[in-house]
Formats: C-alpha cells, structure tokens, sequence
C-alpha cells in the first residue's frame, strides 16, 4: 500500500527556474497538505486543501502555487525558484473531516535552489 | 513566533532507559496535541495524541502527558530502544472547522545499545 507518493525525491535548480512538486495519496483522503521543513524551524504549512475544489494558504504561501487536480492529486509549484525556498517538502493527507485526524506523509522532496 | 517550542535539539539515552522528550507551547487555545516521528528520508509518522481534555495518554512504551496550566507537554519512551533513535517532532492544533497543525523544531533522539 503506497500512501502518499511524492516526486521527484531529489530536485536542483537554478535561481528562477520553475518546478512542479507532485503528490498522489491513495487512501480516499479528503484533506491534503503541503509542508517545508528546514533547520531549526520545524515542519511549517505552505498550502492545504481541506477537500477536492478548495485550496488555502498556511504559513508560508509566498512563491508557492498550488493546485488540488482531483481528489488523490495535490501539486506545489514554484513559477521562479529563490535560494530561500531551498528546503525539504512534505505533502502529508488527513482522513476525510480533517476533525482531529492524524496526518498521512509522504517522504519528502529534497529541493536545493543554486 | 514559535508558538510551539522544543527546546532541546538532542537527547542522548541508554537502551532500557527512560527518553523524556520537552515541548512547550504558548497558544492557549491549542486543545489537541500530537507527537510525531521522523526517521532520515522518510516523511514524520504519527506516533501518539492527546486531547486537552486529558493529562494523560499512553500506548505501549510511550505515554505523553499535558500540562495545561504551564502550556507544557512531555513524551515518556520506557524502556527506550536503539529503534527509538529518529528525530520527534511535538504538534499542536485548535478546531476552527479543520485542523491545522503547528509543528516544534524537533529533538533528535539517539539511544544507544
């Protein structure tokens, strides 16, 4: 059973370059997340989709886009990569509710922007 | 502002001891709390909760325990195993009609045989 799957695993890119982030879950979840996680700073909300249609920003939206393509599907993407959003990237879902469910993740995306 | 704190970035136990790892948090209406975690390139899992309405929960080895007058909440690893080495993230919502959950920087745990 395969989760939440994220690719790519590994990611570097140029300043300004742009990249789409995937995340797939296959357990009829109906919230799904994004988080980056960087030193010293725990793991901090970008986006999340509380069902299928709907999107919101968390902490952290800025040079971030996202797009909730159907109910399994949840992408990030950065039109214009900076060095400051170097970071790992977690997409995690939730049981359907989001009413104090534990979240699902997947493992992660290393991004280093140059 | 880091509304949810872990003050120790490490913690180093023998096997067979007691792990105790800190978390504080300063948002008083946080009323549900959970731990987290997080071995090298993997994703966190879930490892325990509690909801504020207890002081106490225990599953197994690991039993955490709240403090809601000092905004305080702690994780027990008993007996503690070399398996147990990852790094534990402490979270910590409110309902507002969808949980969002605030994450801790994390205490890399390492038990050693």
């Amino acid at each position: 059973n395969a989760g939440v799957t994220q690719t790519p695993k590994f990611q570097v890119l140029k300043t300004g370059q742009s990249m789409t982030l995937q995340c797939a879950q296959d357990m009829n979840h109906n919230s799904m997340y994004w988080y980056r996680q960087d030193p010293g700073m725990g793991l901090r909300l970008i986006y999340y989709s509380a069902s299928e249609g709907t999107t919101d920003k968390g902490e952290v939206p800025n040079g971030y886009n996202v797009s909730r393509l159907n109910k399994r599907e949840f992408s990030l993407r950065l039109e214009s990569a900076a060095p400051s959003q170097t970071s790992v990237y977690f997409c995690a879902s939730s049981a359907p509710g989001g009413l104090r469910e534990k979240l699902f993740f997947g493992s992660g995306t290393q991004l280093s922007v140059l | 502002d880091q509304q949810v704190k872990q003050n120790s970035p490490s913690l180093s136990v023998q096997e067979g001891r007691i792990s105790i790892l800190n978390c504080d948090y300063t948002n008083s209406m946080f009323d549900y709390f959970l731990w987290y975690k997080k071995y090298p390139a993997e994703g966190p899992t879930f490892l325990i909760s509690i909801s504020s309405i207890k002081d106490k929960n225990e599953d197994g080895r690991f039993t955490v325990f709240l403090n809601k007058s000092a905004k305080h909440l702690s994780l027990h690893i008993v007996p503690s195993q070399p398996g147990d080495s990852a790094v534990y993230f402490c979270a910590a919502s409110r309902y507002t009609g969808f949980q969002k959950l605030v994450f801790g920087t994390g205490t890399r745990l390492l038990v050693s045989p």
